[in-house]
């Protein structure tokens, strides 16, 4: 069982410099989220799609950017990376709707120098 | 002030004691609530889920959600080293926005 997989795992980036991260579930899972982690923070939502076809802003989208690219996949874009953004990311999925519990991949190690 | 809060402690417990974690929320219109433990370097993992008033219990761990004082708890007996972790509290926000909130997480601390 994969469930939700993430990548690339680590990643240096230099300021300025693009990159996507992936996510993929396989859950059949209708809505997908991209968090962000930094010490202290606990995870603060950058966006969400809730379901194919749509995506909205959540805590902290400046910066980023979203595509959902099928029911199963779920892409972040940093289209000119900034060091504030040297974070951990994770991907999560859901059934969707209230009442359902978050699968979360096993995160991105983003740091820009 | 954030949608969901939580003392990002740390909670220093001896083992074998209870652990009390808290969390309190914004949106009255909440309706749904769960704990995440989450080790060093590792994805959050589901432990509780609680949606109604009251208690819910699951072996060492209770979970009970106030919604008129809008406040959830987990509390962990017989707590164990093996409890030392970082627990986030994560809320769905009412009114359809299908968005899930994490607090910054309490870092726990059992010692032998």
């Amino acid at each position: 069982n994969a469930g939700v997989t993430q990548t690339p795992k680590f990643q240096v980036l230099k300021t300025g410099q693009s990159m996507t991260l992936q996510c993929a579930q396989d859950m059949n899972h209708n809505s997908m989220y991209w968090y962000r982690q930094d010490p202290g923070m606990g995870l603060r939502l950058i966006y969400y799609s809730a379901s194919e076809g749509t995506t909205d802003k959540g805590e902290v989208p400046n910066g980023y950017n979203v595509s959902r690219l099928n029911k199963r996949e779920f892409s972040l874009r940093l289209e000119s990376a900034a060091p504030s953004q040297t974070s951990v990311y994770f991907c999560a999925s859901t059934e969707g709707g209230v009442n359902t519990e978050a699968f979360f991949g096993q995160g991105t190690r983003l740091t820009v120098v | 002030q954030k949608e969901v809060e939580q003392n990002s402690g740390p909670l220093s417990v001896p083992e074998g004691a209870i652990a009390s974690l808290n969390c309190t929320y914004s949106d009255r219109g909440s309706q749904s609530f769960f704990w995440y433990r989450q080790y060093s370097g590792k994805s959050p993992e589901l432990i509780m889920s609680i949606y109604s008033n009251g208690d819910k219990e699951d072996g060492r761990f209770t979970a009970q959600l106030n919604k008129a004082s809008q406040y959830v708890s987990l509390l962990i007996r017989d707590s164990q080293p093996s409890d030392s972790a970082t627990y986030l509290c994560a809320g769905w926000l009412s009114g359809g926005y299908n968005k899930l909130i994490f607090g910054a997480g309490t870092r726990l601390a059992v010692h032998p």
